[in-house]
């Protein structure tokens, strides 16, 4: 079935480091993908997506771009700020809203 | 624009009993689904709902079930609570859970279930 994988965090960075959050997928036709945040005691909220292969979303200085070549979709930032310490989640969609989550990487960025 | 809200926010209970958590999802949202988040893990889908509709079911045993109401807002019930279902249960909404380019699911902030 369809699934997504992460990297295994804590990605641990200095202010204004670069972020690089590797994510792979695997699932039959052409999904959606996303990246969410979960700041602590937070629910999900939604940084960016792309719907078809090349399109690249960005957001808030985020970006990730969808390579159907490599089932990717990797997320990248070139200087993170202490407020960007959360938790981020790769997810895909297929044919309906239903969202398929990695696990989830922590991002904890120090002054 | 009030987004999607979920009650209660926290709540405990003893195994074997009952839980019911409620989600009203965005204004003119016709879709809701909901979510558990196991601390450390990425939530895993429980249901989704379309105009009252069940459209899809994750692999959660029959104590899980769920309904929608006819102004779109949604209950969700647990019985015979496990330990293991102590979780964030998170619910989401979009316009018409079809998918496709232009969907987007905006979450609520989750009820913490904690199972004792």
């Amino acid at each position: 079935g369809d699934s997504v994988t992460q990297m295994e965090g804590p990605v641990t960075l200095s202010e204004e480091a670069f972020l690089t959050i590797n994510c792979t997928y695997t699932a039959t036709g052409y999904p959606s993908l996303f990246w969410y945040v979960q700041y602590p005691g937070e629910g999900l909220q939604l940084l960016l997506k792309a719907t078809k292969a090349d399109d690249k979303g960005s957001n808030k200085g985020f970006e990730a771009t969808y390579r159907k070549e490599t089932t990717s979709f990797h997320l990248e930032k070139g200087s993170v700020q202490v407020s960007d310490s959360a938790v981020y989640f790769c997810a895909l969609s297929a044919y309906t809203d239903k969202l398929i989550f990695g696990t989830g990487t922590r991002l904890q960025v120090f002054p | 624009d009030a987004g999607v809200t979920q009650s209660p926010t926290h709540l405990i209970k003893t195994r074997g009993q009952h839980v019911t958590l409620r989600c009203s999802p965005i204004s003119g949202h016709k879709s809701v689904s909901w979510y558990q988040q196991v601390l450390g893990q990425g939530p895993q889908f429980i249901f989704q709902y379309y105009e009252k509709e069940e459209r899809g079911r994750g692999n959660f045993p029959d104590r899980f079930s769920a309904r929608q109401f006819p102004n779109y807002s949604s209950e969700l019930n647990v019985n015979a609570l496990l330990l293991g279902d102590s979780a964030l249960y998170l619910c989401a909404s979009s316009l018409e859970g079809l998918g496709g380019p232009n969907t987007e699911a905006f979450f609520g902030q989750g009820t913490r279930l904690t199972v004792v």
